[in-house]
C-alpha cells in the first residue's frame, strides 16, 4: 500500500507555479521523498527526490517540512506539457528500495 | 545510455490464453520491477527483484501470474491463464543500489483480454 496521499486533481494556469502537495505522515528515518510523472501513454518519468533539504533541479523544485510528514513539488513556470499526473512516493533505496504508488494527482495545465 | 526496454508494445488475447512480457533493464542495474496499472489508476507493484532473487512479491496473484530473472538481467512476466480483468499496462523499471537514485521505466506493455 502506498504511504503517501495527495489530493486527486489540480489546476493551474498556465505560465503560472504549480504546487503540488503530498502528505507522507509515517515516514521513516531512512525513506526519501520520490516524485514521478505520467504523460498519458507513457511510463513514469522522474522528476526530483529528496531526504530532508529542499531540492531544486532544471525541472522543479522539492520542498520537505522540517518534520518530514509533508512535502510539494513546485514547477515554477508551468506549461501546457506539463499535465500530467504526478506521484509522491517515500522510498527508502538502502534498503529494500521498493518503490509503491498511491493515484497520484492529476495536474492539468490552462492556457 | 539506453533505456528500459520492453515487448511487446501491444497485445490482445482471448480470456483463458496465455501471455508473456519481456524487460531490458538499463545495463548494470540489479533491482528490477514490475507493475500492472489499470486505467485511471495508479501502478501497482507486482514483483521486485535485487539482481535475480525475489524481494517482494506479496501482490503478485500467484495462482496466475510468474515472473523471472534468470542471470539477474532481462525478465520476463507471464500470465497464464488470462483473466478479463487482467487487462492493463504492465510497466518494468530499472534501479541500480548503492545510492539514492532514481528508477527508470519502460514504455509498457498494453494488454486486452477479450
Amino acid at each position: 500500500d502506498a504511504k503517501t496521499t495527495q489530493p486527486p486533481s489540480m489546476d493551474c494556469a498556465e505560465g503560472r507555479a504549480a504546487n503540488l502537495p503530498c502528505n507522507h505522515s509515517t515516514i521513516s528515518g531512512n525513506e526519501y521523498v520520490y516524485w514521478y510523472r505520467q504523460i498519458h501513454s507513457q511510463g513514469p518519468q522522474y522528476i526530483i527526490h529528496g531526504l530532508k533539504n529542499n531540492e531544486t533541479n532544471e525541472m522543479a523544485s522539492l520542498i520537505i517540512t522540517e518534520d518530514r510528514k509533508s512535502s510539494t513539488l513546485i514547477l515554477p513556470h508551468a506549461t501546457l506539457r506539463d499535465t500530467a499526473v504526478y506521484y509522491c512516493i517515500v522510498r527508502a533505496p538502502y534498503n529494500n528500495n521498493d518503490m509503491r504508488f498511491g493515484a497520484g494527482t492529476r495536474l492539468t495545465v490552462k492556457p | 545510455e539506453a533505456g528500459v526496454a520492453q515487448s511487446p508494445r501491444y497485445k490482445i488475447i482471448e480470456k483463458r490464453q496465455s501471455v508473456a512480457f519481456w524487460c531490458n533493464p538499463i545495463s548494470g542495474h540489479a533491482t528490477l520491477y514490475w507493475y500492472q496499472q489499470i486505467l485511471g489508476q495508479g501502478p501497482k507493484l507486482l514483483i521486485q527483484f535485487q539482481n535475480n532473487g525475489v524481494v517482494d512479491d506479496s501482490q503478485l496473484p500467484k495462482d496466475r501470474f510468474s515472473a523471472e530473472r534468470l542471470k539477474g538481467v532481462d525478465s520476463t512476466l507471464k500470465i497464464q491463464p488470462a483473466k478479463l480483468e487482467d487487462s492493463a499496462v504492465y510497466l518494468c523499471a530499472s534501479s541500480s543500489t548503492g545510492g539514492a537514485t532514481e528508477a527508470f521505466f519502460g514504455q509498457g506493455t498494453r494488454l486486452t483480454v477479450v
